[in-house]
C-alpha cells in the first residue's frame, strides 16, 4: 500500500488567515480522505473526495484533487484557534493508508 | 450513541507481559480496525476486520492477535510485549470498505518497561 506525504510538516498563522496543507502519492487511488486529529484525541473525518472528483467543499474546508499529478490540497479559510490540530491524508487502496499529518497551529 | 469507545485509556506493562486491549462500537458498522500511532510516523494498520468472526493483517501485525468474535467488539491482544510496542493505539470503525468514512475511538496509550 502507499501512503500520502503531507506538506508542510508543520505551519504557524494567525487567526483569520488561510491555512494550505498539501498531500502527494505514488499510485493511482479510488479515493483520498482528510482527517483532523486534536492534541490527545482519535481522528476525526473532515471530507472525502473520489478520483473523478477535482474539488469539494464543507463549509469553510475545500479540498482539491489533481490526480494527474498525484497531489490534494486542503485550504481552511478564516482559521480560528480551534482548527489547531493535525491533519491527515489517507490514500484508499484495499486499505486506508494514513500519512504523517501537518501540525497547524493557530494564534489568536 | 457512544460510537467508538477503548479499554484501557492508559496502561503500563513490563516485557513480556501480556494484556487485550478492548474496542467497542454501537453503530452496527461491519468493519472495524486497529492502529498504532508513533511520533512522526502517522498511522499504521495493525489488523481489520471486515465482519464477525474474520480478520486480516495490516501492515504492522507482528507481536499482535486480534478476535472478532461479536459483531462489535474487535479485541486487539500482545502476548509477550516489548519496549518497541509502546504506542497510542487506535480503534476506527467504518460501515463498508476503508474507502468510508472511518470513526475512530479515543486511543489507548501503552507503555512497555
Amino acid at each position: 500500500s502507499q501512503q500520502g506525504e503531507e506538506d508542510p510538516q508543520a505551519l504557524s498563522i494567525q487567526e483569520g488567515e488561510n491555512a494550505t496543507m498539501n498531500c502527494s502519492y505514488k499510485t493511482s487511488i479510488n479515493n483520498l480522505q482528510w482527517y483532523r486529529q486534536n492534541s490527545g484525541r482519535g481522528l476525526v473525518h473532515l471530507i472525502l473526495i473520489r478520483s473523478n472528483e477535482r474539488e469539494k467543499h464543507s463549509g469553510r474546508l475545500r479540498v482539491t484533487l489533481d490526480t494527474s499529478k498525484k497531489s490534494s490540497s486542503l485550504l481552511i479559510t478564516a482559521s480560528r484557534a480551534a482548527d489547531t490540530a493535525s491533519y491527515f491524508c489517507a490514500t484508499e487502496d484495499s486499505t486506508l493508508t494514513f500519512g504523517k499529518g501537518t501540525m497547524l497551529l493557530v494564534s489568536p | 450513541n457512544a460510537g467508538v469507545t477503548q479499554t484501557p485509556k492508559f496502561r503500563v506493562l513490563k516485557t513480556g507481559q501480556s494484556m487485550t486491549l478492548l474496542c467497542a462500537q454501537d453503530m452496527n458498522h461491519e468493519y472495524m480496525y486497529w492502529y498504532r500511532q508513533d511520533p512522526g510516523m502517522g498511522l499504521r494498520l495493525i489488523h481489520y476486520s471486515v465482519g464477525e468472526g474474520t480478520t486480516a493483517k495490516g501492515e504492522v501485525p507482528d507481536g499482535y492477535n486480534v478476535s472478532r468474535l461479536k459483531k462489535q467488539n474487535f479485541l486487539l491482544g500482545l502476548e509477550s510485549a516489548a519496549p518497541s510496542q509502546t504506542s497510542v493505539y487506535f480503534c476506527a470503525s467504518s460501515t463498508g470498505t476503508s474507502w468510508n468514512e472511518q470513526f475512530f475511538g479515543p486511543g489507548t496509550r501503552l507503555t512497555v518497561l
